[in-house]
């Protein structure tokens, strides 16, 4: 079925590990986004791409790295993860068409940074 | 970018209809008005989004005030499904610059 998925949907890491969270979207939408989502906020946006090969900074990309060698792709990487960073993570691709401009959200991953 | 100031949260009677109001004063001339909603434990989904007429589509209604520093989302007859954070949004495209920033949204109560 063509949607959005991440993966992993649950994760559970150290202080100081790399972790990559995977975001995948099969209808070809040029713009994508990473956001992440605390208790007590709302949807703060961590960076976006508006096509393959062109990322862009959001409110929070401090600590955090994206590529986008691929359309379909927009994986997320902690470096060095921290506290901090315990987060539910959304992917989000848009579409824009027929007069419609639409966000489409992935279910969440959900990290743990112990 | 311009904000979005809405109530931290609301209640309303099933089936009854729901006025969430958003406060835009700083909008300008090609900000578009989205509003999305969160269900619990779920990604956003889109809801509604116009421009300077009123909108309706099978989710809501949108009603825009005449100088647009301010927007109303409609439902017309709340269910317990619609239990959820609404999030009002300005869209502002410039050039590859097109960042859609969310705020803390209205968590709105449905009572049965």
């Amino acid at each position: 079925d063509a949607g959005i998925t991440q993966s992993p949907r649950y994760k559970i890491t150290e202080t100081g590990r790399q972790v990559t969270l995977m975001c995948h979207q099969t209808w070809s939408h040029s713009y994508m986004f990473w956001y992440r989502q605390d208790l007590g906020h709302g949807l703060r946006l961590i960076y976006y791409s508006a096509a393959a090969d062109i990322t862009d900074k959001g409110e929070v990309p401090d600590g955090y790295v994206v590529s986008r060698s691929k359309t379909e792709n927009f994986p997320l990487t902690l470096e060095s993860a921290t506290r901090s960073q315990t987060s539910v993570y959304f992917c989000a691709s848009r579409r824009l068409a027929g007069g419609l401009d639409t966000q489409y959200f992935g279910p969440g991953t959900r990290l743990t940074v112990l | 970018d311009a904000k979005t100031t809405q109530p931290n949260s609301m209640e309303s009677n099933e089936e009854e209809p729901v006025h969430l109001p958003c406060n835009h004063s700083t909008i300008s001339g090609t900000d578009y008005i989205h509003w999305y909603r969160q269900l619990p434990s779920q990604g956003p989904e889109y809801v509604i989004h116009g421009l300077t007429s009123n909108v309706n589509n099978r989710m809501a209604s949108l009603a825009i005030a005449e100088d647009r520093k301010s927007s109303t989302l409609i439902l017309h007859r709340a269910t317990l499904r619609d239990a959820a954070v609404y999030y009002c949004i300005l869209r502002r495209v410039s050039g590859r610059d097109d960042k859609i920033i969310f705020g803390k949204g209205t968590r709105l109560h449905i009572l049965p």
